[in-house]
């Protein structure tokens, strides 16, 4: 099955300065990747999504970049901001339509530094 | 617009007593739906999946069991809670037209003593 694998697990960041969460993951076959915002108590906010056939995708502040060939794909968040302190996620999945299954990483806390 | 709840959002059970977790979604028709569950500090571990009435498939073998009585309706339960049960547990769906986008609710801690 899919293994995906998240870095770093914590990551403090100075307020205005932009952070990176890099992911691997092992089946080829894998062609969707979501990122999760986790606030305490709460449950995860897809934040920003990539599909297979493209590179790379912005909104905003954020960003997230996917190398096939390697099997990473990272989220940049520029400019951060003390909002942004929370535990993000990666996943992947195959697009098997009707038995979709996400994979997740172990997350990332990220905490921004006023 | 699709909403989605779940209850209730803290529970405290004694080992051995039974549990009861609902999951409804509202603003769209089969969906497929999920339990997950998240042990403290750590990632989401898939538990359950039904992609419709009556149907639901096992992620992982444990003390829990999931049934989905109606389209938009989830609920994850346990005859006997052991300890180890302890934990987040977060309901999610996606809906047939939105690709592969799953969005969760809110969860419910769990805490077994």
């Amino acid at each position: 099955g899919e293994n995906v694998e998240q870095h770093p697990s914590t990551l403090s960041v100075q307020e205005g300065d932009s952070a990176v969460i890099k992911c691997t993951y092992s089946d080829s076959a894998s062609n969707y990747f979501p990122w999760y915002k986790q606030e305490l108590g709460k449950g995860p906010q897809l934040i920003i999504d990539i599909r297979s056939n493209v590179g790379e995708k912005k909104d905003q502040r954020i960003a997230v970049t996917l190398n096939k060939t390697a099997k990473h794909f990272s989220l940049h968040i520029t400019e951060t901001q003390p909002e942004d302190s929370a535990v993000y996620f990666c996943a992947a999945s195959t697009s098997n339509f009707g038995n979709e299954k996400l994979t997740f990483g172990t997350g990332t806390r990220l905490t921004i530094i006023p | 617009s699709q909403t989605i709840h779940q209850w209730p959002a803290t529970l405290v059970q004694p080992v051995g007593s039974p549990l009861s977790l609902e999951c409804t979604v509202e603003g769209t028709s089969n969906p497929n739906l999920y339990w997950y569950r998240q042990a403290a500090g750590r990632g989401l571990q898939l538990l359950f999946y039904s992609v419709g009435i009556g149907q639901i498939s096992s992620e992982v073998p444990q003390n829990l069991s999931a049934s989905r009585p109606q389209d938009r309706q989830f609920i994850l339960s346990s005859k006997k809670l052991l300890l180890s049960d302890s934990g987040f547990y977060l309901c999610a769906w996606r809906g047939r037209r939105d690709g592969n986008t799953i969005y969760f609710g809110e969860g419910s801690w769990l805490t077994v003593v």
